[in-house]
């Protein structure tokens, strides 16, 4: 079946402006995450959606990123204002539920954020 | 929170020897550990994970060992091929909230022919 779609899979932004990156995730998963990947780097958690409660914030590294997911299923990830340190690829991951319960995590291609 | 160490950071192996990954974790209460495989410009894609009730999981030339005890857990790869060269990553779930994942930073592993 169809995997964890991105879009756009690259996006160069000016910095000060905002930027809206979309995930679908596999249909019928209940969690939903996003990670950011430096060049180089590992993989940082921002913040992961499970089903109908309140996501968890504590990965989002200021107040000028937020996410929403509309009805259970696609999400968007939104930076505002945003700083050349927020170039990284922004990779959005689901699992038919939380990872604890034994769910693998499958990823999406991932989005390529560049700010000038 | 939950932290993850690995090492090493880069690793050469000529083609057939053996390549061994070690990561260490600090939240006994994790439970979940998948090893990851990012080739370039791709995204990550699972390759192996093992829970806290086994101590050791092998999958074809893949296997993965876990010690609770000391918190610390392995990926060892045999008879390496070339298309076995790529950033290998480790995770541990973060044992308070039984959600995210907590990344290594990589490792990169290249297999000379």
């Amino acid at each position: 079946g169809a995997g964890v779609s991105q879009s756009p899979s690259n996006k160069v932004t000016e910095k000060g402006k905002d930027v809206e990156l979309r995930c679908d995730p596999i249909s019928g998963h209940t969690a939903l995450y996003w990670y950011r990947q430096s060049l180089g780097q590992g993989l940082e958690f921002l913040i992961y959606f499970q089903g109908n409660s309140a996501p968890d914030k504590s990965g989002l590294p200021s107040d000028r990123f937020s996410a929403e997911r509309t009805g259970g299923s696609v999400s968007t990830l939104t930076i505002q204002r945003t700083q050349q340190e927020d170039s990284a690829v922004y990779l959005c991951a689901s699992s038919a539920r939380l990872a604890g319960a034994g769910d693998t995590q499958y990823f999406g291609p991932g989005t390529r954020l560049t700010v000038l | 929170g939950e932290n993850v160490e690995q090492h090493p950071s880069t690793l050469s192996v000529q083609e057939g020897d053996s390549a061994v990954i070690k990561c260490t974790y600090s939240d006994s209460a994790s439970n979940y550990f998948p090893w990851y495989k990012q080739e370039l410009g791709k995204r990550p894609q699972l390759i192996i994970d093992i829970r806290s009730n086994v101590g050791e999981k092998k999958d074809q030339r893949i296997a993965v060992t876990l010690n609770k005890t000391a918190k610390h857990f392995s990926l060892h790869i045999t008879e390496t091929q070339p298309e076995d060269s790529a950033v290998y990553f480790c995770a541990a779930i973060n044992g308070g909230s039984q959600g995210n994942l907590i990344f290594g930073k990589g490792t990169k592993l290249s297999v000379k022919p």
